[in-house]
């Protein structure tokens, strides 16, 4: 089985300059998350979708971030204008009705 | 609102040698504790995880312990490899919803 899969795996921007990274989950598995790491810390949520409904975005900064997940299955993340303290890592992830979830390898973003 | 405190943040030990690695976490309607492991530049990866139904669980050299009452959880690995070398995390999450908290995360460098 495939695990969760991310694009690019690495992206280094100017700031002020869009950027956009893609997932596609597991096969079959309903739930998606977006994640936010910076170096050193924990996974941050930014967004979680239930299918294409995005059921929690409370954590994602609107001004400059958007998502989308249009048929339910794969999922993009954008940020325009990017700025220097995006450079983070950003993990997706996704589930089915189970507690387990399984992550991607994660776009490392430099923000120069 | 909810959090997860996660103790030390960098552990050194000698290989053979045991590490613990201790989580509290703030909501009690946590009944899911998963622990993850993350190598350098790859994907976090379940390792063990642990219901609130049960106090103990044991995988070969690690093994989970769950205090609801002090809602503490703890990672226990014996006979330390350099292997084990990397960055875990722990993480709860409530009955019912789809959404992980995580800790901040504990670096373990064994030592050869």
């Amino acid at each position: 089985e495939a695990g969760v899969v991310q694009s690019p795996r690495y992206k280094i921007i100017e700031k002020k300059q869009p950027v956009a990274f893609w997932c596609n989950p597991i096969s079959g598995h309903n739930t998606l998350y977006w994640y936010l790491q910076n170096l050193g810390q924990g996974p941050e949520l930014l967004i979680r979708y239930e299918n294409e409904e995005a059921v929690d975005d409370s954590q994602l900064p609107k001004d400059r971030f958007s998502a989308e997940r249009l048929k339910g299955v794969d999922s993009t993340l954008k940020i325009q204008p990017a700025e220097l303290g995006d450079s983070a890592v950003y993990l997706c992830a996704s589930a089915t009705s189970g507690d387990e979830q399984f992550f991607g390898p994660g776009t490392r973003l430099t923000v120069l | 609102g909810e959090n997860v405190e996660q103790h030390p943040s960098t552990l050194s030990v000698q290989e053979g040698d045991s590490a613990v690695i201790k989580c509290t976490y703030s909501d009690s309607a946590s009944n899911y504790f998963p622990w993850y492991k993350q190598e350098l530049g790859k994907r976090p990866q379940l390792i063990i995880d642990i219901r609130s139904n049960v106090g103990e669980k044991k995988d070969q050299r690690i093994a989970v312990t769950l205090n609801k009452t002090a809602k503490h959880f703890s990672l226990h690995i014996t006979e330390t490899q350099p292997e084990d070398s990397a960055v875990y995390f722990c993480a709860a999450k409530a009955s019912g919803t789809y959404k992980y908290i995580f800790g901040t995360g504990t670096r373990l460098k064994v030592l050869a």
